[in-house]
């Protein structure tokens, strides 16, 4: 079965600072969305990566995806106490539909 | 453009009790999926729908639960006679097509008492 890890679990970035997450998947992906999640709240989409080398960059967020398609980056440039939250890739396992696989989230904390 | 739309949002249900969890997909949207957020563990997927169709349930418990997606009207997850293991966060998510960006509703957490 796909498998999904996501690393680091948790983060705590000084306002300010960059910071990094990724997500690594055991098989070939066939879509890489990202997703951040607020506590008690639901998913709101961040990006969606199909083709191996993609980026795409929104406000001060950056996603990637390796060439080989198993490994996927999200980058958030000057971190703002908006950005807290968790984050979370899930992956098209290339079954019919957009059936997600998730990683474990990584949980990030913005010191002011 | 309204997003998913689930209702409701919060739902307490006593032992044995049904809960009906709606979910009302984007504007143009024909593909829902549902995914179950138990405490302390990741979103997993339970079924896909399209329109009057189970396209994949391969997620889905095999006793009390059920899903479908009328022609008309909003996608319906249905759990008879609940137990307290089933006290999660319930969420939907739409897609126009397939390999498409799917977007999630705020999620139903259901609570049983």
């Amino acid at each position: 079965s796909q498998e999904l890890e996501q690393s680091p679990q948790s983060l705590i970035v000084q306002e300010g600072k960059n910071l990094t997450i990724n997500c690594t998947s055991s098989k070939t992906l066939y879509g890489l969305y990202w997703y951040k999640q607020k506590y008690g709240e639901g998913l709101i989409f961040l990006m969606m990566l199909q083709k191996g080398g993609e980026e795409k960059s929104h406000e001060k967020i950056t996603a990637k995806l390796d060439e080989k398609k198993q490994q996927s980056s999200l980058h958030i440039t000057a971190s703002q106490p908006s950005h807290a939250g968790i984050y979370l890739c899930g992956a098209d396992v290339g079954a019919a539909g957009n059936k997600l696989t998730f990683g474990g989230g990584t949980r990030v904390l913005v010191k002011p | 453009n309204a997003g998913v739309m689930q209702n409701p949002r919060h739902l307490v249900r006593r032992r044995g009790q049904e809960a009906r969890l709606r979910c009302s997909p984007m504007k143009g949207h024909s593909h829902v999926y549902w995914y179950r957020q138990l405490p302390e563990e990741g979103l997993k997927f339970m079924v896909y729908l399209q329109k009057e169709n189970i396209i994949d349930e391969s997620g889905m418990p095999k006793e009390r639960f059920s899903a479908e997606f009328p022609k008309e009207g909003p996608s319906i997850l249905r759990i008879q006679q609940v137990v307290r293991g089933d006290s999660a966060a319930y969420f939907c998510a739409s897609s126009r097509g397939t390999n498409t960006e799917a977007f999630f509703g705020q999620g139903t957490r259901l609570t049983v008492v």
